[in-house]
């Protein structure tokens, strides 16, 4: 069985600084895909950024990048340039064909941005 | 014109009761998942349909039960419902079996009390 590993319960950054939140991730399989969510207090689950296995380049959307590690089966998401509506919870997931492509969820980081 | 959307967004109940929740998408879509996210706000798999047919049935009590009636919908009946079934349940879709394009809906809060 696949597992997702968030060891960050809770974290805090300040405005405009940048944060690394991590994820490790358990499988056999070569083939799989990576995901951040995001939800904020609305719930709203909303998708930060995708990581197909098998590139090899770090995904980005706009301020936030990711450390894929295949080897290490890593994969960490950095926020930059922190904002305060970046405040909520974040959640590593892994999905491959063993599993349906359904979502298999890490525990969570609970991530605040201070002024 | 929300993408995947779930009726009610509230729902409290009595313990013993019977509740459906309601998933529709209108992104065309051909795979549906029921996850429920605790108390502690983990997220699990509970179903997903693939053009109406079940492809995952993870280990739920046989009182939860989905229905497929079309491929844009995919709900979820509880029988007998029981305190530890208080969570949120979320609906979501994706274009394939591969995940692409995967959407969440708002999640509905179901209380039993």
């Amino acid at each position: 069985a696949q597992t997702v590993t968030q060891s960050q319960p809770e974290m805090s950054v300040q405005e405009a600084e940048t944060v690394t939140l991590s994820c490790t991730y358990d499988t056999s399989e070569s083939n799989y895909y990576l995901f951040w969510y995001k939800q904020p207090p609305s719930r709203q689950m909303i998708l930060v950024i995708r990581q197909e296995a098998y590139k090899q380049q770090n995904a980005t959307e706009n301020r936030f990048s990711v450390n894929f590690q295949k080897a290490a089966k890593s994969f960490s998401l950095k926020i930059s340039d922190s904002q305060l509506g970046d405040t909520a919870m974040y959640f590593c997931a892994f999905s491959n064909g063993n599993s349906g492509y359904a979502l298999n969820f890490g525990k969570g980081t609970s991530l605040l941005v201070t002024p | 014109d929300t993408a995947v959307s779930q009726t009610p967004k509230y729902l409290v109940t009595q313990m013993g009761n019977d509740k459906s929740i309601k998933c529709e998408q209108n992104l065309g879509h051909d795979t549906m998942y029921w996850y429920k996210q605790d108390s502690k706000k983990f997220l699990k798999i509970m179903f997903s349909y693939n053009n109406k047919e079940l492809i995952i049935n993870e280990t739920v009590p046989n009182r939860f039960s989905p229905k497929s009636p079309d491929k844009a919908h995919l709900n979820l009946h509880i029988n007998s419902l029981e305190l530890g079934d208080s969570a949120v349940y979320f609906c979501a879709s994706s274009q394939d079996l591969m995940g692409y394009g995967y959407t969440f809906g708002s999640g509905t809060r179901l209380t039993v009390v």
